[in-house]
């Protein structure tokens, strides 16, 4: 079965370090990748999209990468601040739809 | 305007009452979607709605009907729900139904509790 998987197990780093936060899949084809943050009892806020065809993507301090080979996404915050504590959910869309499957998410929490 | 608004922000019932969530945006978006999302799991996909018409239903019980007056708003009726029912209901957007690279722009939610 499809399966999308993001570590359930908060992330905990000091300011000013970079969060690295994974998605893996399996069974999938996704024909792009999205990163979403959501803050508690709020939605989703959109944050990068990477398609199949492409290695990497950068928004200001944001970067996501894309490796269909290993059915993973890595999604990267440089220079962290304690704003950026979130839940961050990656999305698959396969090829064909227009809609996602969403991860669980992964907690991020930087500490001042 | 970029934003999608959700009514009500909170919303307490019992099981025997009838409420409705409601959902707008003006982007223009052709395609709404309802969500639902209990704590700690990702968003579970209720209903899409494209061009104003249902499209996607997964398999909700039949005590949430959704409904699309128009290309701006959207409905979830509620009746005879289950305390299990409880959870943040996320309404979302996006542009136009088949177009690739599809973001989904969401409420802020509702959040609901079954008595």
């Amino acid at each position: 079965s499809q399966k999308i998987e993001q570590n359930s197990e908060a992330l905990n780093i000091q300011e000013g370090k970079t969060a690295t936060l994974t998605c893996n899949y399996t069974n999938y084809s996704p024909a792009y990748l999205q990163w979403y943050r959501q803050d508690p009892g709020r939605g989703p806020v959109f944050l990068l999209l990477i398609r199949e065809n492409e290695k990497e993507k950068r928004k200001e301090r944001l970067k996501v990468t894309f490796d269909t080979t290993l059915k993973q996404s890595l999604f990267h915050i440089t220079a962290s601040q304690p704003a950026d504590s979130a839940t961050y959910l990656c999305a698959l869309t396969p090829g064909g739809s227009y809609i996602p499957t969403f991860g669980r998410g992964t907690s991020l929490i930087v500490h001042p | 305007d970029t934003e999608v608004t959700q009514t009500p922000k909170h919303l307490v019932m019992g099981m025997t009452n009838k409420k409705s969530l409601k959902c707008e945006q003006h982007m223009g978006h052709r395609a709404m979607y309802w969500y639902k999302q209990k704590a700690k799991k990702p968003p579970e996909l209720m209903f899409v709605y494209s061009y104003e018409k249902l499209s996607i239903n997964e398999s909700v019980p039949s005590r949430f009907s959704p409904e699309c007056p128009n290309s701006s708003l959207l409905n979830l009726h509620l009746h005879a729900l289950q305390p299990e029912d409880s959870a943040l209901y996320l309404c979302a957007s996006s542009q136009a139904p088949g177009a690739s690279g599809e973001t989904q722009y969401f409420g802020p939610g509702t959040r609901l509790l079954v008595l």
